[in-house]
């Protein structure tokens, strides 16, 4: 089974602090993402990668940056937190370029982030 | 990006009772994907469909993926508890999957 593991459930930072979020897929997929989840607006892309120090901008990325330095680890930092970046931020990986046509996503559990 | 629509927003039933729920968009989707996602919990894939007018089955739940590949359905027989959720539709499009903003399930005893 794939496994994608995110390195806190909760987190809890204060404005302007500096925050890493951390994601680990043992299923050596080359593409990894960041979603932010609020209700109401679902799951939002914020970036994605499809291969160790390649990057590509979502549909959120404003105030967020990545970083991919191995296959199996990607990371969300959030410069200088606000509090509107209290959210649920998820992490998925997925084969590239799979046989069958078609990828298919894997989520880790999760991390809970706010920010005072 | 590629909107995918999904109704009802929140079900709320009691067990044994079945109930359907629907991903359409305007666009055309090379494949379509359906989740279930725990409170506190990152989505968990169900099931993937790629044939326009293509049915899967697993145990009660049944997925549909419209002829035209635009629109998808699940349908659940005889909702459980365990079945209480977020389900959530993605259609695949490039590198990223868009994502439906889900139904969100409650069934009671």
């Amino acid at each position: 089974d794939v496994k994608v593991t995110q390195s806190s459930r909760y987190l809890v930072k204060r404005t302007g602090e500096k925050v890493f979020l951390e994601c680990v897929q043992d299923m050596d997929h080359e593409n990894m993402f960041w979603y932010r989840q609020d209700p109401g607006l679902g799951l939002r892309l914020i970036y994605f990668s499809y291969d160790v120090k390649m990057k590509e901008k979502g549909d959120i990325p404003e105030g967020y940056s990545v970083s991919r330095e191995k296959k199996e680890r990607f990371s969300l930092i959030l410069e200088s937190a606000s509090t509107n970046q209290t959210s649920m931020y998820l992490c998925a990986s997925e084969q590239g370029n799979s046989p069958r046509g078609y990828n298919e996503q894997f989520f880790g559990p999760g991390t809970r982030l706010t920010v005072l | 990006t590629q909107l995918l629509e999904q109704s009802p927003q929140f079900l709320s039933i009691q067990e044994g009772e079945n109930l359907t729920v629907y991903c359409n968009s305007s666009s055309v989707f090379s494949s379509l994907q359906w989740y279930r996602q725990e409170p506190g919990e990152g989505p968990v894939l169900l099931v993937t469909v790629v044939t326009g007018g293509e049915v899967k089955k697993l145990k009660r739940l049944t997925f549909q993926f419209g002829d035209a590949r635009k629109d998808s359905s699940l349908h659940i027989t005889a909702a459980q508890t365990g079945d209480t959720g977020l389900y959530l539709c993605a259609g695949g499009a490039g590198y990223a999957l868009n994502f439906g903003k889900g139904t969100s399930l409650l069934v009671t005893p």
